[in-house]
């Protein structure tokens, strides 16, 4: 009865770096959302997977975000060349089919100094 | 663009009182609204939903109340503790399979 994975919780990245996060969604979840949580704000579209088909890529900031999924279970989100600006919590949510609630993980607090 | 409207942005209510968060939302064809209560260091943990079908609905303490006509929503907690602090989020599902989020009320129950 596990929920949603992500890993790591905490990452810390020089500016220029490459950083890979994951997500592990709960078991026979179809769809898979990657949300941006600024200090303060509410979750921020990033990016959705039907199975392994990024259906909406539309909330990437830039073309240094590439997120995949490619056997439909297991999503990673990968940051090229970070910046300041991408410090947030990323945030990964799963769900059976529309409309249903979400089920989020506890994210990855990237810091990149 | 779509977007959801969330006031107020901060609450504090003593314990035992009633707390009520609203949230507009931009496309009349949204069906389905969400709540979402987030701990510190966790991520959002879904506490009541409501569909476009249905005009109330009810938890225990919790209850959503939903305006088509109008486009908002609010989530009404009674009986509060201290155990309710906390940010909450309202959501609601547009363009087919996408959620919009408010910016969140952060709760405080002073007990």
């Amino acid at each position: 009865g596990a929920g949603v994975s992500q890993s790591p919780r905490y990452k810390v990245a020089k500016r220029g770096q490459d950083v890979a996060l994951r997500c592990d969604p709960i078991s026979g979840h179809v769809s898979l959302f990657w949300y941006q949580q600024a200090l303060g704000q509410g979750p921020e579209f990033l990016t959705y997977f039907q199975n392994e088909a990024q259906l909406d890529k539309s909330g990437l900031p830039s073309d240094r975000f590439f997120a995949e999924r490619p056997e439909g279970s297991v999503s990673t989100l990968k940051i090229q060349r970070t910046q300041q600006e991408d410090s947030a919590v990323y945030l990964c949510a799963s769900t059976s089919s529309a409309p249903s609630p979400l089920h989020f993980g506890n994210g990855t607090r990237l810091t990149v100094t | 663009g779509e977007n959801v409207e969330q006031h107020p942005s901060t609450l504090s209510v003593q314990e035992g009182d009633s707390a009520v968060i609203k949230c507009t939302y931009s496309d009349s064809a949204s069906n389905y609204f969400p709540w979402y209560k987030q701990e510190l260091g966790k991520g959002p943990q879904l506490i009541i939903d409501i569909r476009s079908n249905v005009g109330e609905k009810k938890d225990q303490r919790i209850a959503v109340t939903l305006n088509k006509t109008a486009k908002h929503f609010s989530l009404h907690i009674t009986e509060t503790q201290p155990e309710d602090s906390a940010v909450y989020f309202c959501a609601a599902l547009m363009r087919g399979n996408q959620f919009y989020f408010g910016t969140g009320t952060s709760l405080t129950v002073i007990p």
